[in-house]
């Protein structure tokens, strides 16, 4: 099973700040494969990104995804109050599916 | 519009068996996979399992094989998570979450979400 670590854990940043978030997997995996998502305290998770790359329907393009392999950084250009938020990765592979245990993007 | 309505919140004791459910609109039900997520109180995302309702073709995640069973009724659009003998380590949210798919082929992302059904297992 290909596990993925996000770091940091906790991202204490302003509004208006850059902030960039790292996914990193056991193996490699495909970009076509690798997506992140968005959660806010009480609501369900939202698609971001997938592909590693593009953006979900309806997604700012203050979020931007990169990365190949093993490494993959999820990007939010300037951050909004509404971006406060914990941010997974997810992959597959293998029929199977894995998150990452999740970075906490907190107002400083 | 796609939607995805789950079944509402569950109080259980230990030992006792639960059905919950999660019923899709606005697509075609049976041409997409839905998988479910768990997730605990206060900590991340888990996959547990995926289902197409087409067939029933079902793949679990290891962690859960043999603690779970998903199912599909495609007459009625709605797929299922259901356990036999809760433990209170079941406590948790679980969302169940459609797969994209597109002309091309699908990136394995899960598109669109349930609200959550919270099961809550306390003696």
């Amino acid at each position: 099973e290909i596990v993925l670590t996000q770091s940091p854990g906790t991202l204490s940043l302003s509004p208006g700040e850059r902030a960039t978030l790292s996914c990193r997997a056991s193996q490699s995996v495909s970009s076509s494969y690798l997506a992140w998502y968005q959660q806010k305290p009480g609501q369900a998770p939202r698609l971001l990104i997938y592909g590693a790359s593009s953006r979900a329907t309806g997604i700012p393009d203050r979020f931007s995804g990169s990365g190949s392999g093993t490494d993959f950084t999820l990007t939010i250009s300037r951050l909004e109050p509404e971006d406060f938020a914990v941010y997974y990765c997810q992959q597959y592979g293998s029929s199977s599916w894995t998150f990452g245990q999740g970075t906490k993007v907190e107002i400083k | 519009e796609v939607q995805l309505v789950q079944s509402g919140a569950e109080v259980k004791k230990p030992g006792e068996s639960l059905k919950i459910s999660c019923k899709g609109s606005g697509y075609s039900f049976t041409s997409y996979w839905i998988g479910w997520v768990r997730q605990m109180p206060g900590k991340g995302l888990e996959w547990m399992g995926i289902i197409y309702p087409g067939d029933s073709d079902t793949r679990y995640s290891p962690s859960f094989q043999g603690q779970v069973t998903i199912s599909a009724d495609k007459s009625i659009s709605t797929a299922y998570l259901q356990w036999s003998s809760l433990k209170a380590s079941d406590t948790a949210m679980y969302y169940c979450a459609r797969q994209d798919d597109y002309v091309w082929g699908s990136y394995r992302a899960f598109d669109y979400w349930g609200q959550g059904t919270l099961v809550t297992v306390s003696s």
